[in-house]
């Protein structure tokens, strides 16, 4: 496809299950970030791969938070035990190469969580 | 604690007019910095962006300006048209990343 596209567009979960987010990224771009946006703020960072490991994961708020990119082009973020506080939009971009200086990332629509 | 803040959270302003919304920064070391423009259900879009090395970068209608001794910057969009209307987002690289401020709504009247 011509951009960065997430699936599902929403979810809506009960509180404690797992949920997984997928993003496929423009092709053959590299650098794949993870953000989440909550109600009025801007998005946050959550974690960045370069190919298919990940190069900075300091975003994760916490071991229930995990993502893959096992063939260096679509990932998956993966929530354990979901919590009402993990109510948000998360956004997937993509770069053509690493980090973000003079270049930028395109971001895909995202996917609206809702715990309930 | 915020990194990048935008005090603003919106801006109304009368097509034709100039529009100016305001960022500003804690981290002397962020190197690039990046305006995203972001309509409803829809990801953010680049707008404009500025290398630290420089103060002043133009794109049309769209200018940013930055100040690096009050770590300060702003984009100027003139003249504002009613499909201005969406939430703008100042970002800063450091590290490969963005570090987003908290984004202002911007309004333009016909």
């Amino acid at each position: 496809g011509a951009g960065v596209s997430q699936t599902p567009s929403n979810k809506v979960t009960e509180k404690g299950k797992y949920v997984e987010l997928r993003c496929d990224p423009i092709s053959g771009h590299t650098a794949l970030y993870w953000y989440r946006q909550s109600l009025g703020q801007g998005p946050e960072f959550l974690i960045y791969f370069q190919g298919t490991g990940a190069a900075d994961d300091s975003g994760l708020p916490n071991d229930r938070f995990f993502a893959v990119r096992p063939e260096g082009s679509v990932s998956t973020l993966k929530i354990q035990r979901t919590e009402r506080g993990d109510s948000a939009v998360y956004l997937c971009a993509s770069s053509l190469i690493p980090g973000l200086v003079n270049t930028e990332a395109f971001f895909g629509q995202g996917t609206r969580l809702t715990v309930v | 604690d915020q990194q990048v803040k935008q005090n603003s959270p919106s801006l109304s302003v009368q097509e034709g007019r100039i529009s100016i919304l305001n960022c500003d920064y804690t981290n002397s070391m962020f190197d690039y910095f990046l305006w995203y423009k972001k309509y409803p259900a829809e990801g953010p879009t680049f707008l404009i962006s500025i290398s630290s090395i420089k103060d002043k970068n133009e794109d049309g209608r769209f200018t940013v300006f930055l100040n690096k001794s009050a770590k300060h910057l702003s984009l100027h969009i003139v003249p504002s048209q009613p499909g201005d209307s969406a939430v703008y987002f100042c970002a800063a690289h450091t590290g490969g990343k963005l570090i987003f401020g908290q984004g202002t709504t911007l309004q333009v009247k016909p």
